[in-house]
């Protein structure tokens, strides 16, 4: 499996925009983690996906984030309109449901998302 | 509330040495405690977990870590450093009943040669 795959690995983009991070989790995984990563706040769990169903949004800083998942092998977190404090490492993460595996984490590489 | 706590920025140690990275929790019920490491510009990687059985519990790398509940900390510890081991690692609870897994704040470890 080539793990969880997360594209633009970099993005930068001017204040207003929309900006759309991709992910696509480990084939058989149930779980997918939204997190991002700041010097300031460290490492913060945005949204989680069950079975593609949103479990836990209170992450979200609001309301210009959104986050999807069509199907089992696709995730989105939109930002719109994009600020200059959303400038991160946003990470996507899965996990199997049961098992010796449970509720360990394969991250991706990270989108980092400058907003100017 | 439920939290992690890692209570060092920073950690360093010459290479050869023994090495320890804290974590402290505060978590309802059976505390799952996990222990992540990142190396630079990559995501995350899982080293080990504690979900029941012996405290000590050991892991990639030569790393391990020791589950203490009545001091409520779950410790990760290496006999000897490498300078390879230089990263950030994070510890990390699984909230009660849920799946949602919360990080520490991160401990960057150096190990100078």
């Amino acid at each position: 499996d080539a793990g969880v795959i997360q594209s633009p690995r970099h993005e930068v983009t001017e204040m207003g925009q929309e900006v759309t991070l991709r992910c696509k989790p480990i084939s058989g995984h149930d779980y997918l983690f939204w997190y991002r990563q700041t010097m300031m706040r460290g490492l913060e769990l945005l949204i989680y996906f069950n079975n593609n169903v949103p479990i836990d949004d209170s992450g979200m800083p609001e309301d210009r984030f959104s986050a999807k998942m069509p199907n089992a092998s696709f995730s989105t977190l939109k930002i719109q309109p994009s600020e200059p404090r959303d400038s991160a490492v946003y990470f996507c993460a899965s996990a199997p449901r049961g098992g010796s595996g449970a509720n360990v984490l394969t991250f991706g590489a990270g989108s980092r998302l400058t907003v100017l | 509330a439920q939290s992690v706590a890692q209570p060092e920025d920073q950690v360093n140690v010459a290479e050869g040495n023994p090495l320890t990275v804290k974590c402290t929790y505060s978590v309802s019920g059976n505390p799952y405690l996990f222990w992540y490491v990142q190396y630079p510009n990559r995501g995350l990687q899982f080293l080990l977990k504690y979900i029941t059985g012996d405290n000590l519990v050991k892991g990639s790398y030569g790393f391990e870590a020791e589950f203490n509940k009545s001091q409520t900390s779950f410790h990760l510890k290496k006999p000897s450093a490498l300078v390879s081991d230089s990263a950030l690692y994070f510890c990390a609870v699984r909230f009660f009943r849920t799946d949602k897994l919360i990080f520490g704040t991160g401990t960057r470890l150096q190990v100078f040669p």
